[in-house]
């Protein structure tokens, strides 16, 4: 079956660093692949996505390429802020056609410091 | 603009006690909609999903269950809650019958402690 693999974390950097959040996945056939932010207290919200390969998603300075060689979807943003603080999730869709769609990582705490 | 709205926002219930979680959709017709579980882990559990009007797909053997009585309207609910359902409950929407690479959309959850 489907399987997301993030790093595991907590991970916590300083303000200005950058940030790679690990995604590996396994999936049969072409499946779209997602980044999701959840904020404390909150719920999730889509960060960016990518439907197919080598398709770059980027938002908020976020950006994660789409690479099937490697079966990856890495995170990165060049210079995190405090406000970055929050859970990340990688997804990915199923190929079947089902709708119950999403599979997900087991998310990566991410801690900015001042 | 699609919107999705989730509540009670927290909800503390004793053991044994009914539930009722409410979640709609506007702004779109004929979504799928989802319930999810979030432990105090982080990881996500999806509960239920929905295709349409009375259309439930369980996924795990549990105390709780689902409707939908209205194209989108999706009902979380139990009979009996335990002391283990407690957690962070999230409903979700995405597009369908538009194929299987669309995101979902997430609304704000419910915080259930169970005494």
């Amino acid at each position: 079956g489907n399987s997301v693999t993030q790093m595991e974390g907590p991970v916590t950097l300083s303000e200005e660093a950058f940030l790679t959040i690990n995604c590996t996945y396994t999936a049969t056939g072409y499946p779209s692949l997602f980044w999701y932010v959840q904020y404390p207290g909150e719920g999730l919200q889509l960060l960016l996505k990518a439907t197919k390969a080598d398709d770059k998603g980027s938002n908020k300075g976020f950006e994660a390429t789409y690479r099937k060689e490697t079966t990856s979807f890495h995170l990165e943003k060049g210079s995190v802020q405090v406000s970055d603080s929050a859970v990340y999730f990688c997804a990915l869709s199923e190929t079947s056609g089902s709708a119950r769609q999403l599979t997900f990582g087991s998310g990566t705490q991410l801690t900015v410091l001042p | 603009s699609q919107t999705i709205h989730q509540w009670p926002a927290t909800l503390v219930q004793p053991v044994g006690s009914p539930l009722s979680l409410e979640c709609t959709v506007e702004g779109t017709s004929n979504p799928n909609l989802y319930w999810y579980r979030q432990a105090a882990g982080r990881g996500l559990q999806l509960l239920f999903y929905s295709v349409g009007i009375g259309q439930i797909s369980s996924e795990v053997p549990q105390n709780l269950s689902a409707s939908r009585p209205q194209d989108r309207q999706f009902i979380l609910s139990s009979k009996k809650l335990l002391l283990s359902d407690s957690g962070f409950y999230l409903c979700a929407w995405s597009a369908g019958r538009t194929g299987n690479r669309q995101p979902q959309h997430f609304g704000d959850g419910t915080r259930l402690s169970i005494l």
